[in-house]
């Protein structure tokens, strides 16, 4: 059974940096098949990157996603205030079919 | 516009049962998988299960599999999630989503989500 690890938990920086969230599968993941959510309280979570890298309909660009294999990244080049919320990466086709690494939560410093 | 609208906010008691919608607008909604998640207090989400509508093919995660049934009818553009016996654990907010398709291509992602179902089961 494959596990998404993400890494940090928690992710504290300022309006204007830059954050790094890590994924971490413990099987090799297609790159086809790996993406990134943002979920902000008390709303339904967006897609930001699908495919690893492709950005979906509406993200701004300051979104970026990398990897391949077991370790995934999701960057944000210089954080917005809107920006702070939860990231999810999620991976297809191992077992179980689906899965939702446990989440970063991106907090203002 | 493409939507999911799910149904409203459920209180309920231990053992009782429970059937939660969502109706999707705006697509072809036989055409796309449909998956359930489910967001505990203070937790992560959780892959439930996944529905084509257009044959009903269904798949479950092994942690919610007898747990509980997904289930689709296109004919109104509803896909359902329901439970004969509903325990305290149930307790959470669970939502709908769209498998994103390009082309009839899954990219095993989720575009589009409805706005959740907060469930709350108590004696």
């Amino acid at each position: 059974e494959i596990v998404l690890t993400q890494s940090p938990g928690t992710l504290s920086l300022s309006p204007g940096a830059r954050a790094t969230l890590s994924c971490r599968a413990s099987q090799s993941v297609s790159t086809t098949y790996l993406a990134w959510y943002q979920q902000k309280p008390g709303q339904a979570p967006r897609l930001l990157i699908y495919g690893a890298s492709n950005r979906a309909t509406g993200i701004p660009d300051r979104f970026s996603g990398s990897g391949s294999g077991t370790d995934f990244t999701l960057t944000i080049s210089r954080l917005e205030p809107e920006d702070f919320a939860v990231y999810y990466c999620q991976q297809y086709g191992n077992s179980p079919l689906y899965t939702f690494g446990q989440g970063t939560k991106l907090e203002i410093k | 516009e493409v939507q999911l609208v799910q149904s409203g906010a459920e209180v309920k008691k231990p053992g009782e049962s429970l059937k939660i919608s969502c109706k999707g607008s705006g697509y072809s909604f036989a055409s796309y998988w449909i998956v359930w998640v489910r967001l505990m207090p203070g937790k992560g989400l959780e892959w439930m299960g996944i529905i084509y509508p257009g044959d009903s093919d269904t798949r479950y995660s092994p942690s919610f599999q007898g747990q509980v049934t997904i289930s689709a009818d296109k004919s109104i553009n509803t896909a359902y999630l329901q439970w004969t016996s509903l325990k305290a654990s149930d307790t959470a907010i669970y939502y709908c989503a769209r498998g994103k398709s390009d082309d009839g291509y899954n990219w095993g992602a989720f575009d589009i989500w409805g706005q959740g179902t907060t469930v709350i089961v108590s004696s």
